[in-house]
């Protein structure tokens, strides 16, 4: 069965940056395109980024204006996301998600690691 | 793509038909998925492309729609449904509906 386990989260002042690691097993990780997704503490939803399974293709949307990067270790089996410049509003539980059964659906999710933006 | 979700909360009693409508704000095709998330627990996908069961989902639920207008319909609610589910589109980057929470009469 796949897996997918968040670390990386916790408090972090406004302006600061934060890593988030999603360790996968139990499926053929480099074979998948994976997503990161958030749920604010209003339980408001928001895909974040999107890594191709070869890394050669990112998305991410307008709103985030830059300050969010994903990338992969497919030799770790590993999925990260870099947050800089973090603002209050970034406050969320951060989910990453394997796509399947097509690339832009979110099959399986992992439990999640909550970010608290706070001075 | 705005996403909204109707109504924000319902409860219903076991054994109702109870129907949760997403709309668009623009077509869509067939491009929606449905989640539920039970409280304390991450998102998992329950119906994907408008009307797909995904694998081990009770076929009490169903999906239906296209273009702009979408529903997830559970045909006999039970216990175990008691959750807030969400549609979400992908049609270009995805967004997701507010979410309906469900509950017991």
């Amino acid at each position: 069965q796949p897996q997918l386990v968040e670390s990386g989260g916790g408090v972090v002042q406004p302006g600061g940056s934060l890593t988030l690691s999603c360790a996968a097993s139990g499926f053929s990780f480099r074979h998948y395109a994976m997503h990161w997704v958030r749920q604010t503490p209003d339980k408001r939803l928001e895909w974040l980024a999107f890594i191709r399974s070869d890394a050669r293709e990112v998305q991410y949307p307008d709103s985030l204006q830059g300050r969010f990067t994903i990338s992969r270790d497919n030799s770790k089996n590993t999925v990260f996301l870099q947050m800089n410049n973090l603002r209050p509003e970034d406050t969320a539980v951060y989910f990453c998600c394997q796509a399947r059964p097509t690339e832009w659906l979110m099959g399986t999710w992992g439990q999640g690691t909550p970010v608290t933006v706070s001075s | 793509i705005q996403m909204t979700q109707s109504p924000s909360s319902l409860s219903a009693s076991v054994g109702d038909r109870v129907t949760i409508t997403c709309r668009a704000s623009q077509d869509i095709e067939t491009y929606v998925n449905w989640f539920q998330q039970k409280p304390g627990k991450a998102p998992s996908l329950l119906i994907y492309q408008g009307s797909y069961l995904e694998t081990g989902v009770p076929s009490r639920f169903s999906g239906s729609g296209s273009g702009a207008e979408f529903r997830l319909t559970i045909s006999s609610l039970q216990p175990e449904d008691v959750a807030t589910y969400y549609c979400q589109h992908y049609r270009f980057f995805p967004t997701f509906g507010g979410g309906t929470k469900v509950g017991i009469k």
